[in-house]
Order: C-alpha cells, then structure tokens, then sequence
C-alpha cells in the first residue's frame, strides 16, 4: 500500500486558516486520496476526498499538488471543536481503509 | 450517511476471559470492518466481513483470537478470546457509507479493559 507522511502536531488559533499537509510520494494513479478526522472518545469521521482536481466541501478544502505527490486539508477558520487527530488516507476504489499515524490538531482560543 | 450502533461502549473484563462486541447498522451493507485502536496509537484493521463468507483478516490478526460473525447485512459481531491486558483496547466498526465506495462511516467504538 502507498504510505503517507503527516506532521505528528500542528497548532493553529482559533478562527484562523488551518493547512494540514500530507506527503504521499508513492500514489499509483487510482489511489484516492481521503482525509478523516477523529475526535476525542470518537470514531473516526469522513471530511473530503479526491483523486486529481481540488475540492470543497462544506467541512474543509483539499489542494492536490499537480504531481499528485502531496496534499493539503485547510480548514478555513479552526474553532475549537475542530481539534481533533486528522488522518490522510490514500485508497484504491473499493478497497479498505487503513489509517497512518495522523497529525493532532491543537486549537488555541 | 449510516447510522451505527456499537456494543457494549465500554467494559472492563478479566484476563482469559473473553467479549463480545456487537456492530448494528440501519441500513445494508455489504461489507464492514473491524479496526483496533491501542492506547494512543491509530486505527489498525483487524479484518473485513462479508455477509455469507469468512471474515477476511490481516496480518497479525487470526480467527481464534477474533472470532467474528456476519450473520446477515445490518449486524456483525466481534469477539475478543482468551483476553489479556494488551487486549485493552478500543475497538470500531466501520461500514461503507451512502457516499458509497468514497467514504466510511465509523461505530462510536468499544473501550475494552482487561484486568
């Protein structure tokens, strides 16, 4: 399976834009990239998806690099129930699930 | 998206003894997963389970240890045998969602402690 390479922490302050980036130098061309989430005493929890273009969705922003080597979540403005452990996910359609180490969000009011 | 229920959310258990976890979703699904999450650490899956056929598991990850059951498309259960303390552990359903085959819906998870 293609790895991927988060930061352990990240800070950020609250409503301020938040860039979480995600290294994936080994993605094959049907590897879909995702991104979860995961909350304290939670599951893990969808926010976007994408294969090739950028997407918004109502949660957050995913920028593909061009080369599709590496990602970028941005949560436009952090609060403070956005702290949480984010996941990037590379996945071949159909295929299961299988989580990386993440990075752990840390909003400062 | 699915909805999920997971049972019990938590429990403290005695050494050699073992658990079952119950995983309910609201609407069929094809296939559903069963992840362990270690104090701290992330998600590890322990194995895939499709309604009317054998659990596939991972390595590391063996039926005798984690039996697991997917008697029809709505539920599924994993137990837990012959527990120890590196038992302890949370462990989580995961099903595909409505978002189909492009996003997963996750059980709020069971926290398992072996004493």
């Amino acid at each position: 399976d293609a790895k991927t390479t988060q930061p352990n922490s990240m800070e950020s302050n609250e409503e301020e834009p938040v860039h979480l980036p995600c290294n994936h130098s080994t993605i094959s061309g049907t590897d879909y990239i995702h991104w979860y989430r995961q909350l304290p005493s939670q599951g893990p929890e969808y926010v976007i998806h994408g294969l090739t273009s950028n997407v918004n969705n109502r949660m957050a922003s995913l920028a593909i690099a061009e080369d599709r080597k590496s990602s970028t979540l941005i949560l436009h403005r952090a609060t403070l129930r956005d702290a949480a452990v984010y996941y990037c996910i590379l996945r071949v359609l159909n295929n299961d699930m299988r989580f990386g180490a993440g990075t752990r969000l840390t909003v400062k009011p | 998206s699915a909805v999920i229920s997971q049972k019990p959310s938590r429990d403290i258990c005695q050494r050699g003894t073992s658990l079952t976890i119950q995983c309910q979703v609201d609407s069929q699904v094809t296939m559903m997963f069963w992840y362990r999450q270690q104090p701290g650490q992330s998600l590890t899956l322990i194995a895939t389970a499709n309604q009317g056929s054998e659990a596939t598991y991972e390595s590391g990850f063996v039926i005798d240890k984690f039996p697991i059951s997917r008697p029809n498309l709505t539920f599924s259960t994993l137990t837990v045998s012959n527990m120890s303390p590196e038992d302890s552990s949370i462990y989580l359903c995961s099903v595909e969602g409505d978002r189909g085959p492009y996003g997963y819906t996750f059980g709020s998870g069971t926290r398992l402690t072996v004493v």
